[in-house]
């Protein structure tokens, strides 16, 4: 059974690298079919798509973070990683990290890590 | 970006009762459209892919339609497990886009 779990600091302050983790269990991240995903919902808010990105390292990124965002792989640890820069209070949220089944579109998110929430506060 | 106009924002019904909800894209989407069930506290829970595909696990009170730019999720026998916010998700074109729920209260 494929499980997600994402790691990282709960508390950044202004300014400074929101930086992820989400480590992948029960599958290769290297197995063909899958995208890497990570997804973030702002408190009491819905679900923002953020980016994928593919065991190659090619990403696709959501465009209103695009500039401030990279997305890596770690085929070896079996792990997908996020990095935000810059970060403000609006960058408070839960972030999910999940599996996109398919192809770059046209494909679902079947499986979810269970959230980590990040505060940006100074 | 594809936006997605989920109906109604909130919902109150009773055990038993069949409900459904719907998802508008502005654009014509395909089947491309995934519904998921948030409790919480909880990470979501993908109850329909394609707009009408059952997903193994889900109970079969859950059923899923529409095509195009028109979508519903019904729920056809509420129980009161089933209260929650449901989204729906398009993935037809980046970037993938979430409705913005519908929150069922049993």
């Amino acid at each position: 059974q494929v499980q997600l779990q994402e790691s990282g600091p709960g508390l950044v302050k202004p300014s400074q690298i929101l930086s992820l983790t989400c480590s992948v269990s029960g599958d290769s991240i290297s197995s063909g079919g899958y995208y890497w995903s990570w997804i973030r919902q702002h408190p009491g808010k819905g679900l923002e798509w953020i980016g994928n990105i593919y065991h190659s390292g090619s990403t696709q990124y959501t465009p209103s973070l695009k500039s401030r965002l990279t997305m890596s792989v770690d085929t070896s640890k079996n792990q997908f990683s996020l990095k935000l820069t810059s970060v403000t209070s609006a960058d408070t949220a839960v972030y999910y990290c999940a599996r996109a089944r398919g192809r770059s579109t046209s494909n679902y998110l079947d499986v979810w890590g269970q959230g980590t929430l990040v505060t940006v506060s100074s | 970006e594809i936006v997605l106009t989920q109906s109604p924002d909130f919902q109150s019904v009773t055990p038993n009762e069949k409900v459904t909800f719907t998802c508008r894209a502005s654009q014509n989407i395909g089947s491309n459209l995934h519904w998921f069930q948030q409790k919480p506290g909880q990470s979501p829970k993908l109850l329909i892919k394609f707009a009408s595909q059952s997903i193994s696990g889900v109970p079969s009170r859950f059923s899923g339609s529409g095509s195009g730019t028109d979508f519903s999720l019904t729920i056809g026998s509420l129980e009161a497990e089933d209260a929650a916010t449901y989204y729906c998700h398009q993935t037809a074109a980046l970037p993938g886009t979430f409705g913005r729920g519908t929150k069922v209260e049993i």
